[in-house]
C-alpha cells in the first residue's frame, strides 16, 4: 500500500463547476497535511494546508480532513481555466517526513 | 528574501560521468529535501535532512546516489556513474521545523538529461 494515494486522472470538469480531488494514507499518525499545485514544467506550490478534522476554506478552496477514514480532499469551486494542472496531496508523517501522492491531473474544460 | 536556489538549472552529461547537483535553501529553514520527478511521474522522494539529525536516506535509489548538507545550509546532490534512467527533473525543498504548518518551498529544479 502506498503511503499517499491519488487517483491520477485526469479530471475533467466544466468550466464553474466544483472540483473535487480525494487522497487517502495510510500512517494514522500522520499530523499535518497540505495540497500543491504544479502547472506543467513547474516546481509545485502550495495552496493550502490542514491539521485538525473538519474544513478550512480559503477562497475558492476548501480542505477536509477525516482522520479517522484517513482521508483529505480538496474543492475547488466555480473552477477556472488556470485551475488546469496536476494537484499533488502531500502528508507529514509520524517522522516528521513530508510524503507527496502521484497527483491527480485537473482539466478545467470550456 | 529569495527563495530556494538550485544549480545548475540543467545539465547535460554523458553516461558513465558524475554529476553534482547544488541547493541553496531559504536562510533560517532546518528541513531540506531532495526529490526526483521524471516526466509525467510524481514526486519521488529521495532524502531529508532534518536540522543536525542524521539524514534519512530511504528513497536514494541506490548507492550511486549521495547527498550532503554542509553547516546545515547549502546542499549537494551527487550521482555517480550516471546511467540513462537517472535522467529527470531533481527539485529541491526547505521548510522550516517548529510547527505543524510548515509548509515546503521548492526551488526550480536541475533537469538532468543522460545521453
Amino acid at each position: 500500500q502506498k503511503e499517499v494515494e491519488q487517483n491520477s486522472g485526469p479530471l475533467s470538469v466544466p468550466e464553474g463547476a466544483i472540483a473535487s480531488l480525494n487522497c487517502t494514507y495510510s500512517d494514522r499518525g500522520s499530523q499535518s497535511f497540505f495540497w500543491y499545485r504544479q502547472y506543467s514544467g513547474k516546481s509545485p506550490e502550495l495552496i493550502m494546508f490542514i491539521y485538525s478534522n473538519g474544513d478550512k476554506e480559503d477562497g475558492r478552496f476548501t480542505a477536509q480532513l477525516n482522520k479517522a477514514s484517513q482521508y483529505v480532499s480538496l474543492l475547488i469551486r466555480d473552477s477556472q481555466p488556470s485551475d488546469s494542472a496536476t494537484y499533488l496531496c502531500a502528508v507529514t508523517g509520524t517522522a516528521s517526513k513530508l510524503t507527496f501522492g502521484t497527483g491527480t491531473r485537473l482539466q478545467v474544460t470550456l | 528574501g529569495a527563495g530556494v536556489s538550485q544549480s545548475p538549472s540543467n545539465k547535460v552529461t554523458e553516461k558513465g560521468k558524475d554529476v553534482e547537483l547544488r541547493c541553496d535553501p531559504i536562510s533560517g529553514h532546518t528541513a531540506l529535501y531532495w526529490y526526483r520527478q521524471s516526466l509525467g511521474q510524481g514526486l519521488e522522494f529521495l532524502i531529508y535532512f532534518q536540522g543536525n539529525s542524521a539524514p534519512d536516506k530511504s528513497g536514494l535509489p541506490s548507492d550511486r546516489f549521495s547527498a550532503e548538507r554542509t553547516g546545515g545550509s547549502v546542499s549537494t546532490l551527487t550521482i555517480q556513474r550516471t546511467q540513462q534512467e537517472d535522467s529527470a527533473v531533481y527539485l529541491c525543498a526547505s521548510s522550516s521545523l517548529g510547527s505543524l504548518d510548515s509548509p515546503l518551498h521548492f526551488g526550480n529544479g536541475t533537469r538532468l538529461t543522460v545521453t
